[in-house]
């Protein structure tokens, strides 16, 4: 297996510009968790979803975040618009017995 | 509130068994304890978790007290590439899994 996938690894952009970062969870799995690491805050919760349902988002920071789960395969979280302390990696991970697996993450930086 | 307490940093030398502590004090009785690790910044490693019993696997041995408010993780043979950040982390079985801090383990030569 692949692991989970994220895309873009890197991403450079504007303030006040949509960021939509994607994410490939582990084929079989049906928890997916997105997490934002930041020097300041550590490893911070955003959302979780089961069978693709949101379960947990009271870790999203505010309206500007979203994130769907459209199938069991694919995940977004979107910012609109950026702003410069958004610049983090942006991680997710999937499972299925409890044991997290984590994609080598999205580092973005709001300029 | 933090479930969890442990170092903010420890050093170990190359070769020698690393112990990492971890207080639990507040642990519920469904609650596992869960070791993740992260080197550099690559995402987070799952290391190893339990409930009661005393747990190994091929990459550590997880120690829970019996009244299981605090347990140690043991990495028997420390190299230097087990330098990372050690998150201690108590959940219950599938549900949402929150990092604090972590333990910074240097492995010296």
């Amino acid at each position: 297996d692949a692991g989970v996938i994220q895309s873009p690894r890197h991403e450079v952009t504007e303030m006040g510009q949509e960021v939509t970062l994607r994410c490939k969870p582990i084929s079989g799995h049906d928890y997916l968790f997105w997490y934002r690491q930041t020097m300041m805050r550590g490893l911070e919760l955003l959302i979780y979803f089961n069978n693709n349902v949101p379960i947990d988002d009271s870790g999203m920071p505010e309206d500007r975040f979203s994130a769907k789960m459209p199938n069991a395969s694919f995940s977004t979280l979107k910012i609109q618009p950026s702003e410069p302390r958004d610049s983090a990696v942006y991680f997710c991970a999937s499972s299925v017995s409890g044991e997290l697996f984590f994609g080598e993450g999205s580092r973005l930086t709001v300029l | 509130d933090a479930k969890t307490t442990q170092p903010p940093s420890m050093d170990c030398a190359e070769g020698r068994a690393a112990n990492l502590p971890c207080n639990h004090s507040t642990i519920s009785g469904n609650e596992y304890v869960y070791w993740y690790r992260q080197i550099h910044s690559q995402g987070p490693q799952y290391i190893i978790h339990g409930l009661k019993n005393n747990e190994t696997n091929e990459m550590a041995s997880l120690i829970i007290t019996e009244d299981r408010k605090s347990s140690t993780l043991i990495l028997p043979h420390a190299t230097l590439r087990d330098t990372a950040v050690y998150y201690c982390i108590v959940r219950v079985y599938n549900n949402d899994m929150r990092f604090g801090a972590g333990t910074r383990l240097t492995v010296k030569p």
